[in-house]
This record gives C-alpha cells, structure tokens and sequence, in this order.
C-alpha cells in the first residue's frame, strides 16, 4: 500500500514568514499534486508535478519533486493569511492516494 | 463555469432511512470518485467510476452503493444509514485519469442520529 506522510501536520506563522511543507514516500509515484482546503470546502488543485526534479511556481508557491519521485515539498514565501487551509499532497495515477495533511495557519 | 455540484450541502437523518447525495459535473470528464473526510484519518476513497457503467470499490466501500447511468452524474447512495457513516463527503470528477487532478465539489456534511 503506498502511504504519504506530510510534516509538519500543524504549523502556525506570522505573515511574511517563509514555509516549507514536506510529503514523502516509500514510493514511486508517476505524478504528485498538491491540493489546499479551507474550511468546510473541498479540496482545490494547485499544482501537478510528473519528472523527477521539476519545480513548478505558482506565485509565492514553489513546488519541487524529487529526483526519485518519492518525495515533494511546497515552499510558500512571505506567507499571507490568505494562505492558510489544510494543504493535502496526493499521488498516483490509475487510482490516488492522499498524504496526511498540512494545517497551515498565518496570522496577520 | 466548470464545476461538480453536490447536494445536498448539509443532511442531518436518522438511521436507517435511505438517503441519496447527488454529485454532477459539466465538464465531460470520464473519470469520477466519491470520498469521505474524517478527523485523523483524511481522505478514503468510497467507490470511482472510470466510464458510464463502469464502477469499482475504494478503500471504504461498505454501507454505500454508486451508479454511473449518464456521464454527468454518479449519486452516492446509503441503503440503511449508520452513526459511523456521520461524516464529510466530496464528489470528484478527472478528465480521463486521476494523474492529470481531481476537480472537488463543495462537500456534503452528513450526520446520522
């Protein structure tokens, strides 16, 4: 069974502040994405990662898969409480597996 | 707007009685999935669909049924609904595969008394 831990599970920062949320594996995985919630909605995608060692900007978001595509991180910089929501990393491609999930919050 | 619709948002009932939650997308997409969010233990998988007709169990599949009579829709269905099955639901759809991401709807929070 292919499992995704995320660290931190909870995490807590001023606004401004630089973040790094990380997801990893045992396993390979074809492709990983990133999704964010906020409370009481449903999950929204970010991105799609699919070759080892690509990195992908959204705005103040980066995102890198590793090398062996067992791992991933997502790193925000100057946080905004806007960012805050539970970010889920999720891989796999016939059927998914979700990661365990990251509480983000960002305190003006 | 490209979207999947739930309904209904918020379901309170009782044991036992019948309930169906509704899930639609307008985006042609093959591929849809139902999934149930707990506390701790995230996201699982209920059943998918990769085609009309086409449906498999996930990883939690008991206590519900799914249909897949027309591409659009695919209803989650509890025959006899239990206090265990009190949860927070999202509908799913993907164009053909879930590698390429899911498109979630809003969710529906059901409790069962």
């Amino acid at each position: 069974t292919q499992l995704l831990e995320q660290s931190p599970q909870f995490l807590s920062i001023q606004e401004g502040e630089n973040l790094t949320v990380y997801c990893n594996s045992s396993s390979v995985f074809s492709s990983l994405q990133w999704y964010r919630q906020e409370p009481g909605e449903g999950p929204v995608l970010l991105v799609t990662v699919v070759t080892g060692g690509e990195v992908k900007k959204l705005k103040r978001l980066t995102f890198q898969f590793g090398d062996a595509r067992k791992d991933s991180s997502l790193h925000i910089t100057a946080a905004q409480p806007g960012d805050t929501g539970l970010y889920l990393c999720a891989g796999g491609f016939q059927k998914l597996v979700f990661g365990t999930g990251t509480r983000l919050l960002v305190s003006p | 707007e490209a979207q999947v619709t739930q309904n209904p948002r918020y379901l309170i009932t009782v044991t036992g009685k019948k309930l169906t939650v509704t899930c639609s997308q307008n985006m042609n997409h093959e591929y849809m999935s139902w999934y149930r969010q707990d506390p701790g233990l995230g996201l699982r998988q209920i059943y998918y669909s990769m085609n009309v007709e086409v449906t498999d169990k996930g990883d939690v599949p008991e206590g519900y049924k799914v249909s897949r009579k027309e591409k659009r829709n695919f209803p989650l269905i509890l025959e006899s609904p239990s206090p265990n099955q009190t949860s927070l639901y999202f509908c799913a759809s993907s164009l053909f595969s879930v590698g390429y991401g899911y498109t979630f709807g809003s969710g529906t929070r059901l409790t069962v008394v």
